[in-house]
């Protein structure tokens, strides 16, 4: 799997967008964009994934540029409840069973 | 965290003592993972399974060892607990390609040796 970088900690304010960046230079031509989240030592929680089309679902949108080296997560309307830890993680679509690491992450404040 | 068991949730051992962390799940899916987390810090493999029968190591496999018993069931073993295993330990399966890949987490056990 792809290594991505990410920065280890930012502060958003409520109410506003988040945007949490992600690079995964290495990418390779299969690999998706796979967003998680972990909530005050809960399992980790999936949040989005995508190719290489931006994506939205009820929770964040998922922004990916042209080159695919590097994406965007932003939750629209941050809440206190959105206080976590957001991992950026690439890897095939089709890799159950492949090795699965997590990064660091980045620890996401949202502050009234 | 629906889908996937993990028992114990907590639990404290004495240096020595050995124990096994049960992970079932009940969505049919192929591969299974065990992480440890410390303390502010991120996931880190111990072992995963990519279907029944097979196991492989992950980043920090020393100390524990695993058995893949069923397709249901991934169990992690602390044969010689020491203070350094004092960790979250979550269980995680992946789902199939016509689901995406998502991967599933359990709530974690929470194990401390003294």
């Amino acid at each position: 799997d792809a290594k991505t970088t990410q920065p280890p900690s930012m502060d958003c304010a409520e109410g506003r967008a988040a945007n949490l960046p992600c690079n995964h230079s290495t990418i390779s031509g299969n690999e998706y964009v796979y967003w998680y989240r972990q909530i005050h030592s809960q399992g980790p929680q999936y949040i989005i994934h995508g190719l290489k089309n931006n994506e939205t679902n009820e929770m964040a949108s998922l922004i990916i540029t042209e080159d695919r080296k590097s994406s965007t997560l932003i939750l629209p309307h941050a809440t206190l409840r959105d206080t976590a830890v957001y991992y950026c993680i690439v890897r095939p679509r089709d890799a159950a069973g492949n090795k699965l690491t997590f990064g660091g992450g980045t620890r996401v404040l949202v502050k009234p | 965290n629906a889908g996937v068991t993990q028992t114990p949730k907590f639990q404290v051992l004495k240096t020595g003592q050995s124990m096994t962390l049960q992970c079932a799940q009940d969505m049919n899916h192929n591969s299974m993972y065990w992480y440890r987390q410390d303390p502010g810090m991120g996931l880190r493999l111990i072992y995963y399974s990519a279907s029944e029968g097979t196991t492989d190591k992950g980043e920090v496999p020393n100390g524990y060892n695993v058995s893949r018993l069923n397709k249901r069931e991934f169990s992690l073993r602390l044969e010689s607990a020491a203070p350094s295993q004092t960790s979250v330990y979550f269980c995680a399966i992946s789902g199939t390609a016509s689901s995406g890949n998502t991967i599933y987490f359990g709530e974690g056990s929470w194990l401390t040796v003294v």
